[in-house]
């Protein structure tokens, strides 16, 4: 069993739309959430991070953390074509993991206008 | 402009033959990685670098080799490619914005025939 599952899609959604996407995971050692994009032929980049349960928003991004389900989701609102892309998210214990992250396999996103 | 680069961008070669992938930063950052990442599967560490002269494998075995003579510079190297290497790999590093704060390359894909 993986230690984080993603949905791998490919989820379209009409522009304006809210993309949600979400990830479980096992390992109850997991302190640190993020969530990164990968636009095609291009290496993964930040879009943001929690640290243990909560909300975090950013900009039409929000982040959302549920350790005692072992749940993380992330919402973009009012969706744009710029939007499609592959959202890996990806997660780390609090200590001697820096840098070390375990990924999702992603979810392709493809926001149509 | 600070960032990360990567080449090739795309190899292709034979069975047997040494490759080495070229990865170099722009930003100072001390700690750099390698992440393996195949079609629709999660990207998993397969190197990583906390500074000059210091190296350590990853989560997933691999039979590439790295180096970190230089704090900008940290090649991967396979002695004798085999079509089972084939995959991207993606070259990272972060720095003083904290251990969520991977920037990566645009990868290379290297394809063994």
């Amino acid at each position: 069993q993986k230690e984080v599952e993603q949905d791998p899609g490919p989820l379209s959604v009409p522009e304006g739309a809210i993309v949600s996407l979400n990830c479980t995971y096992s390992n109850s050692a997991f302190q640190y959430f993020m969530w990164y994009r990968q636009y095609s032929r291009k290496g993964p980049e930040l879009l943001m991070y929690t640290y243990s349960s909560g909300n975090k928003e950013d900009g039409r991004f929000t982040a959302q953390v549920d350790k005692s389900s072992k749940y993380i989701s992330l919402f973009i609102r009012d969706s744009q074509p710029s939007d499609s892309a592959t959202y890996l998210c990806a997660m780390r214990p609090g200590t001697d993991s820096w840098g070390k992250l375990q990924f999702g396999a992603g979810t392709q996103v493809v926001v149509t206008p | 402009e600070a960032d990360i680069y990567q080449t090739p961008r795309y190899l292709v070669i034979g069975t047997g033959k040494k490759i080495t992938l070229e990865c170099s930063q722009t930003m100072g950052h001390d700690k750099m990685y390698w992440y393996q990442q195949d079609p629709g599967m999660e990207l998993h560490l397969i190197h990583y670098s906390y500074g000059v002269n210091s190296t350590e494998k990853g989560d997933l075995s691999s039979e590439s080799t790295v180096s970190r003579i230089r704090t900008e510079h940290f090649p991967l190297t396979l002695e004798s490619a085999r079509p089972s290497h084939t995959s991207q790999y993606l070259c990272a590093s972060s720095g003083l914005s904290g251990a969520n704060v991977l920037t990566f390359g645009a990868g290379s894909r290297l394809t063994v025939l």
